[in-house]
């Protein structure tokens, strides 16, 4: 079965500093990736993905996730972070379609992003 | 290119009782999934519907049902509400083909809270 762990419940970070959020997952062949961003009361939406090829992918406000096949890992970086960016982020692992056609999304449990001045 | 849309955004109700919410999903887009969150949690996959049929479950009891129609829309209805129901109701679509990325598009969500 597929699962995704994200360590860190609660991170604070400092305005302008750099971001890294933590994601692991499970599964047993290669999936597809995907880091979500929440705003409080708000749904989810998309930061960025991965399929395939590079495994640095860039993503929307500046984020960027590194796949690292060895790891089992999809960490989210943001080199500078800005006030705005305070929410909770989740990473989610789904099967690459044509695996019988229907994607079901696993999502983690989250990581919420403080951001103080 | 309206996204997700659902209905109603706020409700209240009473153990025992039963809800249904609704959700269209993206324009071109022909699969929905619903999820719970409850507070202070990642979303948890209810169900998945595609042409009309339920095509993956969570781990979810029966009192959780759904429905789409023809034009994609979708419905989940909850019966014998119990506290522990209380949460934010997700609806997300994408679309099922080969050629698709199979990404989520979610809608605002509806938040239940069973008293």
């Amino acid at each position: 079965a597929q699962s995704v762990t994200q360590p860190d419940i609660h991170i604070t970070v400092s305005e302008g500093a750099s971001l890294e959020l933590r994601c692991n997952y499970s599964y047993g062949a290669t999936p597809y990736l995907f880091w979500y961003v929440q705003s409080p009361g708000q749904g989810l939406q998309l930061l960025l993905k991965y399929f395939s090829g590079d495994t640095l992918v860039q993503g929307i406000k500046g984020f960027e996730a590194e796949f690292k096949r060895s790891q089992s890992s999809f960490n989210l970086r943001k080199p500078s972070v800005h006030w705005s960016d305070a929410a909770e982020y989740f990473c989610a692992v789904g099967p690459r379609l044509g695996s019988g056609g229907y994607q079901k999304v696993t999502f983690g449990t989250g990581t919420k992003l403080q951001v103080i001045p | 290119d309206a996204g997700v849309t659902q209905s109603p955004t706020h409700l209240i109700k009473t153990r025992g009782q039963q809800v249904t919410l609704r959700c269209s999903p993206k324009s071109g887009h022909d699969t929905v999934s619903w999820y719970q969150q409850a507070l202070g949690q990642g979303p948890q996959f209810i169900f998945q519907y595609y042409e009309e049929e339920e095509r993956q479950r969570g781990n979810f009891p029966d009192r959780f049902s759904g429905h789409q129609f023809p034009n994609y829309s979708s419905e989940l209805n909850v019966n014998a509400l119990l506290l522990g129901d209380s949460a934010l109701y997700l609806c997300a679509s994408s679309l099922v083909a080969l050629a698709s990325t199979g990404e989520l598009f979610f809608g605002e969500g509806s938040r239940l809270t069973v008293l």
